[in-house]
């Protein structure tokens, strides 16, 4: 089965730039979506399509897509931002959703 | 505003059953996909099962499949997931979720979840 690999944990200093990774098998082949996970909160989608932006997500959410590795960029870090991320991709071998294992974003 | 309102979650003994419903408003519910993602306590995201606007086309993980059965009712805005023969490591919070249009995409709106219980 498809698997998607992220670093458990990131931090960054507010104001800086937190690139989270997702690494998968060719996954450039793929679209990527990304979601942020406050405590005790649902899931609410940032990116999807591995660089669109759903509306009311600020303009500091991007995401690139290539090779074996997705990457969620979040520019100029708030306080704010700090939560779990997780990517997801569509596994169509399997006909599967797959998360990746979640990233705890700290800010310093 | 598109709403989703998970309920059904409760404590259940192993080998249980347990239905979940997810109420939908605020789309028209026929024209997309649903999804169940599951969260353990502490742990990340695990989809669950997936369905298609239609109802014809579901697809399931594969632990729990030939336990859990997704379903919907499109004259009433809901989603459902009937789980049969329950383990305690079905124990999670579950979250119906839309998808942007068809099984294959991402979901971009999630309800708040249900907690399921699953012990002696």
């Amino acid at each position: 089965s498809y698997v998607l690999t992220q670093p458990p944990s990131f931090s960054v200093a507010p104001g800086k730039t937190a690139r989270i990774t997702c690494g998968g098998n060719n996954i450039g082949s793929k679209s990527v979506h990304w979601y942020q996970q406050k405590p005790g909160q649902a899931p609410v989608l940032v990116i999807y399509y591995d660089s669109d932006r759903p509306s009311g997500i600020p303009e500091r959410f991007s995401g690139s897509n290539s090779g074996n590795t997705a990457t969620l960029i979040i520019s100029r870090v708030e306080a704010g931002d700090e939560a779990d991320y997780y990517c997801q991709v569509w596994d169509r071998s399997s006909d599967h959703w797959v998360f990746g294992g979640g990233t705890k974003l700290t800010v310093l | 505003e598109v709403q989703l309102l998970e309920s059904g979650g409760g404590l259940v003994q192993p080998g249980g059953s347990l239905r979940l419903s997810c109420a939908a408003s605020g789309f028209t519910f026929s024209s997309y996909a649903m999804t169940w993602v599951r969260q353990a306590p502490g742990k990340g995201l695990e989809w669950v099962s997936v369905i298609s606007g239609s109802g014809d086309i579901t697809y399931y993980a594969d632990s729990v499949k030939g336990r859990f059965t997704i379903s919907r009712d499109n004259s009433k805005n809901t989603l459902y997931l009937q789980m049969n023969s329950l383990r305690a490591e079905d124990t999670a919070v579950y979250y119906c979720a839309k998808q942007m249009t068809t099984v294959t995409t991402g979901g971009d709106y999630w309800g708040q979840g249900t907690l399921v219980t699953v012990s002696s």
